[in-house]
């Protein structure tokens, strides 16, 4: 069972260009982490959000999670090409026979061309 | 920061022999590391759940006799994978869980496995 969707799965944009990736789920999360992966590489931590309705802002990221804690949303602006990676959502589940793992979203591929 | 190590990075063996990949935790305590695997385009396959002093949790479907995990010390956690096959090769990440800070989990670098 997928308890964390991510969309889009692939995404390709031209620099300069503004997108968001969504993160949905009918769990609700203690918290909920975004990393980002290069190829060949394992993934580096982001940002963690962990009260409803949280926004928080890495430079051109935004980051925000849902007032329910069940879902969550990356906004990048003015995208450039080094921001080309796989971007993977995964959550603490609060409740539930998954409760404490880290459960990934599929990822979003995304690549910025100049 | 929370650094988290994996050796070694690559790895290639003949098929039937076993491999050790080490993880550890360089800055920080880790109670709690996790093993995962990732096939090409995919997300993380979460794999076992490794705990110090302790047996480790396999997810269904992983072989705890193919896949030996051992949680020595706070620091460092292995995965062996015993009598290799192609079938095994793959993406291994370990990530290791630093306390009292959200459950946030740091990764390591992986370690690419391909079986002859």
């Amino acid at each position: 069972t997928q308890l964390l969707e991510q969309s889009p799965q692939f995404l390709s944009i031209q620099e300069g260009e503004n997108l968001t990736v969504y993160c949905n789920s009918s769990s609700v999360f203690s918290s909920l982490q975004w990393y980002r992966q290069e190829p060949g590489e394992g993934p580096v931590l982001l940002v963690t959000v962990v009260t409803g309705g949280e926004v928080k802002k890495l430079k051109r990221l935004t980051f925000q999670f849902g007032d329910a804690r069940k879902d969550s949303s990356l906004h990048i602006t003015a995208a450039q090409p080094g921001d080309t990676g796989l971007y993977l959502c995964a959550g603490i589940v609060r409740y539930g026979g998954s409760q404490g793992n880290l459960i990934f979203g599929k990822g979003t591929k995304l690549s910025v061309k100049p | 920061g929370a650094v988290v190590s994996q050796h070694p990075s690559w790895v290639i063996c003949k098929s039937g022999t076993s491999v050790k990949i080490e993880c550890r935790s360089l800055d920080f305590q880790a109670t709690t590391m996790f093993w995962y695997r990732q096939f090409p385009k995919q997300s993380l396959m979460l794999m076992a759940t490794s705990n110090e002093g302790s047996k480790a949790t396999y997810e269904q479907g992983v072989e705890k006799d193919k896949f030996l995990i051992n949680h020595a010390s706070l620091t460092l956690s292995t995965l062996t994978v015993t009598s290799a096959h192609p079938e095994d090769s793959s993406f291994y990440i370990c990530s290791a869980r630093r306390p009292y800070a959200y459950n946030e989990q740091f990764f390591g670098p992986g370690t690419r496995l391909t079986v002859l």
